[in-house]
């Protein structure tokens, strides 16, 4: 069954520091989804990539997918207490018939403290 | 706000017994999509529909059905509970470009 990985699985880290999550696939990933979740709340889009080696930002927060499509990275700059919560990456099953089925990772919790 | 709604917020019922969760997608969304959060499992997906169709079917037990109307709203409906369907319940729609923007979602406790 294909399986998403991410790492680390929490993070603690001090407001301005910069952090790395990662989320890893043994399979091609066809679409990949970041999403930040507050505590027993609903998911908050962040950002999709569907192509190997894009990039996209938004305000502090950018994510890559690599070249093979097996990992993205989802990369905090100057973190800041709003940042903190849980953030969840997703991927299409796959192609056709399947697209926007999603599977996801366990979630990686983020901890920014002042 | 993502543009979905979810009702009720929580919902607190006994084993056995039926429940209905609802769902209105963002304007103009056509695909609505049913996932369940729980510690053990994290977040799974249940199903999906497609402008009243269904299109795909995840990890939903039997005991679960769901349906698209012709507004596209759409219903989960949750049958002989069990303690272990107590969870997060979220409901998800897309558009064209395929962004899924999620619900607030529902606590189901089945006591």
């Amino acid at each position: 069954s294909q399986e998403l990985e991410q790492s680390p699985q929490s993070l603690i880290v001090q407001e301005g520091k910069n952090l790395t999550i990662n989320c890893t696939s043994s399979k091609t990933l066809y679409g990949l989804y970041w999403y930040k979740q507050k505590y027993g709340e609903g998911l908050i889009f962040l950002m999709m990539l569907q192509k190997g080696g894009e990039e996209k930002s938004h305000e502090k927060i950018t994510a890559k997918l690599d070249e093979k499509k097996q990992q993205s990275s989802l990369h905090i700059t100057a973190s800041q207490p709003s940042h903190a919560g849980i953030y969840l990456c997703g991927a299409d099953k796959g192609r056709g018939s399947t697209l926007g089925r999603l599977y996801f990772g366990r979630g990686t919790q983020l901890t920014v403290w002042p | 706000d993502s543009g979905v709604t979810q009702t009720p917020k929580h919902l607190i019922t006994a084993t056995g017994q039926r429940v209905t969760l609802r769902c209105s997608p963002r304007s103009g969304d056509l695909s609505v999509y049913w996932y369940q959060q729980s510690l053990d499992q994290g977040l799974q997906f249940l199903i999906q529909y497609y402008n009243g169709e269904e299109r795909a079917k995840g990890n939903i037990l039997e005991r679960f059905s769901a349906q698209q109307f012709p507004d596209l709203h759409s219903e989960l409906n949750l049958s002989s509970l069990e303690l272990g369907d107590s969870a997060l319940y979220f409901c998800a729609s897309s558009g064209p470009g395929g962004e899924q923007f999620f619900g607030p979602g529902t606590r189901l406790t089945v006591l």
